[in-house]
């Protein structure tokens, strides 16, 4: 069973509008939440956290928004560009229950039409 | 080196065939994970290696996948008796233990059973 689900195998956005990903969990024991952007054939690369502490994370384009009480988050990417288009992956972690490897979703694949 | 280096990129094996794939992480980082990503699938965990500690194996599917870490650095991941269902990317990552955000993934090997 999928603890980190991304029920959105694809998104299409036109260039400069805003892109949402949205993850769903349901390990209550997660307390740290990852994105993670991939282009084919390169390994993936962290995009942005948020701590279970905090309810919104902003890094430039990109803001990570997190709901605990529906075990939701999304990832914002506003204007989005052509070069957004990747594979991006939700990840939970657990820290504070031991060193467990990140847990990701199946990801959602972005396309930016110029 | 200066980022996690896999190889090889591709690999073509007959079905029955054992495989080695092998993973050069970044100097230093004292933990290791193997995962995998199957055609449709999110990255699926593996194995990780953290520092000293014993593994943890619990995400490896059969008997037929084992790994080792030798002095604390370079990995290799063994598939026996290679099936069809075992054709996927194997992602390798390291980090400073207890540093989710600090995941470098390599760019993966492509295995393929025919």
């Amino acid at each position: 069973d999928q603890q980190v689900k991304q029920n959105s195998p694809s998104l299409s956005v036109q260039e400069g509008r805003i892109s949402i990903l949205n993850c769903d969990y349901t390990n209550s024991m997660f307390d740290y939440f990852l994105w993670y952007k991939k282009y084919p054939a390169e390994g993936p690369t962290f995009l942005i956290s948020i701590s279970s502490i905090k309810d919104k994370n902003e890094d430039g384009r990109f803001t990570v928004f997190l709901n605990k009480s529906a075990k939701h988050l999304s990832l914002h990417i506003v204007p989005s560009q052509p070069g957004d288009s990747a594979v991006y992956f939700c990840a939970a972690s657990a820290p504070n229950s031991g060193n467990t490897p990140l847990v990701f979703g199946k990801g959602t694949r972005l396309s930016v039409i110029a | 080196g200066a980022g996690v280096s896999q190889s090889p990129s591709n690999k073509v094996t007959e079905k029955g065939k054992d495989v080695e794939l092998r993973c050069d992480p970044i100097s230093g980082h004292t933990a290791l994970y193997w995962y995998r990503q199957s055609l449709g699938q999110g990255l699926e965990f593996l194995i990780y290696f953290q520092g000293n500690s014993a593994p943890d194996k619990s995400g490896l599917p059969s008997d037929r996948f084992s790994a080792e870490r030798t002095g604390g650095s370079v990995s290799t991941l063994t598939i026996q008796r290679t099936q069809q269902e075992d054709s996927a990317v194997y992602l390798c990552a390291s980090s400073l233990l207890g540093r989710v955000e600090g995941y470098t993934f390599g760019s993966g090997t492509r295995l393929t059973v025919v």
